[in-house]
């Protein structure tokens, strides 16, 4: 059963426009949380994290928003750049751990953005 | 360098082969973590060094599958005797510490 899901495969947004993905995870041991972005033949680069104890962080462009008490995060791209056109990970780390690293990432699917013109 | 570096880029491979990937992490990354990504997936953790260390190798699916970090820096995933269900995307990532990984841009494997 996956603990990290992302249910939406794709979408599709003018350019400009907000970008809004959604993650949902089942495991309330879940302490960490980033978003990943991935381009085609490249491997994951990160992009922002939040911790369960905070329910907002935000860097430039995109802001993470977490709902513990729905086991529901979110990354928003404001505005949205074709740029910005990539498969986005959601993941989730179960504990710090590893000598301050976040340990193993649990990831989700994956949400395949296209930004147009 | 000054990403983390995976090497082949791609590798076919007939069943039963056995393979190597290697790693190349950041210089200095105390941590390394291996990745396999199956296709419309997202990467699922095989296992993690710190230094020369393995430390967790929970997600390695089958005792086909081995990994070293002899030294501390360099790693190998080595895959026996591969099968179909092997074929993925291996991707490796580094850490210092807090904050993300840098994932390596990974090694495509196929099984034919």
């Amino acid at each position: 059963d996956q603990q990290v899901k992302q249910n939406s495969p794709s979408l599709s947004v003018q350019e400009g426009r907000i970008s809004i993905l959604n993650c949902d995870y089942t495991n309330s041991m879940f302490d960490y949380f980033l978003w990943y972005k991935k381009y085609p033949a490249e491997g994951p680069t990160f992009l922002i994290s939040i911790s369960s104890i905070k329910d907002k962080n935000e860097d430039g462009r995109f802001t993470v928003f977490l709902n513990k008490s729905a086991k529901h995060l979110s990354l928003h791209i404001v505005p949205s750049q074709p740029g910005d056109s990539a498969v986005y990970f959601c993941a989730a780390s179960p504990r710090r751990g590893y000598g301050g690293s976040q340990g193993n990432l649990i990831f989700g699917k994956g949400t395949k953005l296209s930004v147009k013109p | 360098g000054a990403g983390v570096s995976q090497s082949p880029r791609y590798k076919v491979a007939k069943r039963g082969q056995d393979v190597a990937l290697r790693c190349d992490p950041i210089s200095g990354h105390v941590s390394l973590f291996w990745y396999q990504q199956a296709l419309g997936q997202g990467p699922e953790f095989l296992t993690y060094f710190q230094n020369e260390a393995q430390l967790d190798k929970s997600g390695l699916p089958s005792d086909r599958f081995f990994a070293e970090r002899p030294e501390g820096s360099v790693s190998t995933l080595k895959i026996q005797r591969t099968q179909q269900e092997d074929s993925a995307v291996y991707l490796c990532a580094s850490s210092s510490g807090a904050g993300g990984y840098t994932f390596g841009s990974g090694t495509r494997l196929t099984v034919v």
